[in-house]
């Protein structure tokens, strides 16, 4: 099993801040890295496919890069409403893994 | 708009058994490949199990194969999770999501809510 380790676990930034989550996994995965936002009381909402790849109606700020075995995914200029939970998760092999979540508060 | 819409969660005891749906809206199950993923309270996600555009290839996470049922009715434009055997580490928000093979997971569903509790 792919084993996803997200960091920082719970990150407090300030608006306008520039925010930065990693996603490690334990073997290569390629580029089959998604990340997904999760607000509270609501459903995950797809944010990035295939590392780095934008989403249609996703703003601009929300980005993705990274191969292999470590990713990122950088929130440029946080807004208010980017107060959530946000999670990296790997297609490569089964069975589907996700990382354990990275909490984004606002100061 | 592609929309999920599950149900057919509740409260059931150990040992039980529960049916949940997923309903499609904005397009047709018979073109998509679908999960279901499941959140445990204060948790994190977790994978439970996939079916093919075509029903011919199912997938299930080790911590429910021999108790799950993933199926597909593509005439009610629905999937479905039959669960037996229940137990209480399965309590969980279990949300169906559409994904183009088996890949990233968009739109996923409100999620149903899945207690088991004697």
């Amino acid at each position: 099993e792919i084993v996803l380790t997200q960091s920082p676990d719970f990150q407090s930034v300030t608006p306008k801040e520039k925010v930065t989550i990693t996603c490690r996994a334990s073997q290569s995965i390629g580029d089959t890295l998604h990340w997904y936002q999760q607000k509270p009381d609501q459903s995950p909402k797809l944010l990035i496919k295939y590392a780095s790849q934008s989403i249609s109606g996703v703003p601009s700020r929300f980005s993705g890069s990274g191969s292999g075995t470590l990713f990122t995914l950088t929130i440029n200029s946080l807004e208010a409403e980017d107060a959530a939970m946000y999670y990296c998760h790997q297609s490569s092999s089964l069975p589907f893994t996700f990382g354990g979540g990275t909490k984004v508060e606002i100061k | 708009e592609a929309q999920l819409v599950e149900s057919g969660g509740g409260l059931v005891p150990p040992g039980g058994s529960l049916r949940l749906s997923c309903a499609a809206s904005g397009f047709t199950l018979s073109g998509s490949g679908m999960n279901w993923v499941r959140q445990a309270p204060g948790k994190g996600l977790e994978w439970v199990s996939y079916i093919s555009s075509g029903s011919n290839t199912i997938y299930y996470a080790d911590s429910v194969r021999g108790r799950f049922t993933i199926s597909k009715d593509n005439a009610r434009n629905s999937v479905f999770l039959q669960m037996n055997g229940l137990r209480a580490e399965d309590t969980a928000v279990y949300y169906c999501a559409r994904s183009p093979g088996t890949n990233w997971f968009d739109p996923w569903g409100q999620g149903t809510l899945v207690i088991v509790s004697s």
